[in-house]
């Protein structure tokens, strides 16, 4: 039972223009939303997150939108950049566990920015 | 200097070995956790240990045994290897635990098993 899906496997998209990347999750106690970058032979590296109490956050190119009711959450980076290419995993974490935080990931969407 | 580093970074070995993978991480962290990426590519927790305490231990065959001598070291170890144990695994530090803290990754163990 996958609690956090990327239905997309990979997109594609060309430099300079937005890239969007879905993720959708099940469990309603997840409050706390991550994203992660992963170039190959590399461990995934923290992108950007949100807490279940907001519905957007900036960070520069990247933004992270999340949609309560419809369990969704999306990222955006624009303009997208040659460098933007790697996979991205979306996580999701609930509280109440002390001393350590459970991530759930989901499978990645490999994405390629086409000069 | 790495922050989370791993060894060995490929390790190749035979049905029924016994294996350890080595984790180090020179952040000061207290948390450090242990993945499993398997072909479907699903990054999956298996272990998680807050200053040399078990807090996470998912639902891993027993032949799965980590070891904390140390809050900077976290180890693997894996006995009898099966054919599905063949995956990448990834060690991660984070500073204190709570769900806000980021978890830092290392480079990765890609495991193959014949």
């Amino acid at each position: 039972d996958q609690q956090v899906k990327q239905n997309s496997p990979s997109l594609s998209v060309q430099e300079g223009r937005i890239s969007i990347l879905n993720c959708d999750y099940t469990n309603s106690m997840f409050d706390y939303f991550l994203w992660y970058k992963k170039y190959p032979a590399e461990g995934p590296t923290f992108l950007i997150s949100i807490s279940s109490i907001k519905d957007k956050n900036e960070d520069g190119r990247f933004t992270v939108f999340l949609n309560k009711s419809a369990k969704h959450l999306s990222l955006h980076i624009v303009p997208s950049q040659p460098g933007d290419s790697a996979v991205y995993f979306c996580a999701a974490s609930a509280t109440g566990l002390q001393g350590a935080q459970k991530l759930v990931f989901g499978q990645g969407t490999r994405l390629t920015i086409n000069p | 200097d790495t922050a989370v580093s791993q060894t060995p970074k490929y390790l190749v070995t035979q049905m029924g070995n016994d294996k350890s993978i080595k984790c180090e991480q020179n952040l000061g962290h207290d948390t450090m956790y242990w993945y499993k990426q398997d072909s479907k590519k699903f990054l999956k927790i298996m272990f998680s240990y807050n200053n040399k305490e078990l807090i996470i231990n998912e639902t891993v065959p027993n032949r799965f045994s980590p070891k904390s001598p140390d809050k900077a070291h976290l180890n693997l170890h894996i006995n009898s290897l099966e054919l599905g144990d063949s995956a990448v695994y990834f060690c991660a530090s984070s500073k204190g635990g709570t769900r806000t803290d980021t978890q830092y990754f290392g480079p990765g163990t890609r495991l193959t098993v014949l």
